[in-house]
């Protein structure tokens, strides 16, 4: 069974650039999950979905942030523009069942890099 | 924001010793999760216990949970270097929304 995909790995880009990332969650999964992780610190939350339907954005910046999962598969989470503080590593996670009991499986992040 | 701290933030320990590591959270929970991650990869889940659980084991993983002083430890017997990683805990108290704890860093040395 393949994991999680995300591309890109790597992303390098200049503060006011924009950038998106792309995951394709686990065969069947219908939550996926956008989170931010800072160095050191544990994944936060951005972004849930259950199907195509954003069911918690409520961590989500949506000045800058945005994302869409428009056949209730593949997801892609775009930041417009992007600043600084926006270097982080970006993780995607999908689930089997809406709550998450037999865990969540994660994808192996992209790290965006913005200088 | 993160709900869970995790103690201690750094563990050095050699192959065949065991690990803990402890979590402690702020609110009431369903579930309590114990995920890994290796350097520079995603996080895999470990083990998941119940609110109404106190103590679960898988393999070499032992997890107890503590519900009245809200903390959680994870045991981690005869370690490995293969263990060497980072594990977080992570709670959720609404359905499905996890938050987690700043990590261990675990270091096994050979």
């Amino acid at each position: 069974e393949a994991g999680v995909v995300q591309s890109p790995r790597y992303k390098i880009i200049e503060k006011k650039q924009p950038v998106a990332f792309w995951c394709n969650p686990i065969s069947g999964h219908n939550t996926l999950y956008w989170y931010l992780q800072n160095l050191g610190q544990g994944p936060e939350l951005l972004i849930r979905y259950e199907n195509e339907e954003a069911v918690d954005d409520s961590q989500l910046p949506k000045d800058r942030f945005s994302a869409e999962r428009l056949k209730g598969v593949d997801s892609t989470l775009k930041i417009q523009p992007a600043e600084l503080g926006d270097s982080a590593v970006y993780l995607c996670a999908s689930s089997l069942d809406g709550t998450g009991r037999r865990g969540q499986f994660f994808g192996p992040g992209t790290r965006l890099t913005v200088l | 924001s993160q709900q869970g701290e995790e103690d201690p933030q750094a563990l050095s320990i050699q192959e065949g010793e065991n690990a803990t590591m402890n979590c402690s959270y702020k609110t009431s929970i369903n579930n309590l999760q114990w995920y890994r991650q290796n350097s520079g990869r995603g996080l895999v889940h470990l083990i998941l216990i119940r609110s109404n659980e106190r103590e679960k084991h898988s393999g070499r993983l032992r997890v107890t949970l503590d519900t009245s002083k809200k903390s959680s430890s994870l045991l981690i017997t005869a370690s490995r270097a293969a263990d060497t990683a980072s594990y977080f805990c992570a709670t959720d108290r609404v359905t499905d929304k996890l938050i987690f704890g700043t990590g261990t860093r675990l270091q096994v040395f050979p």
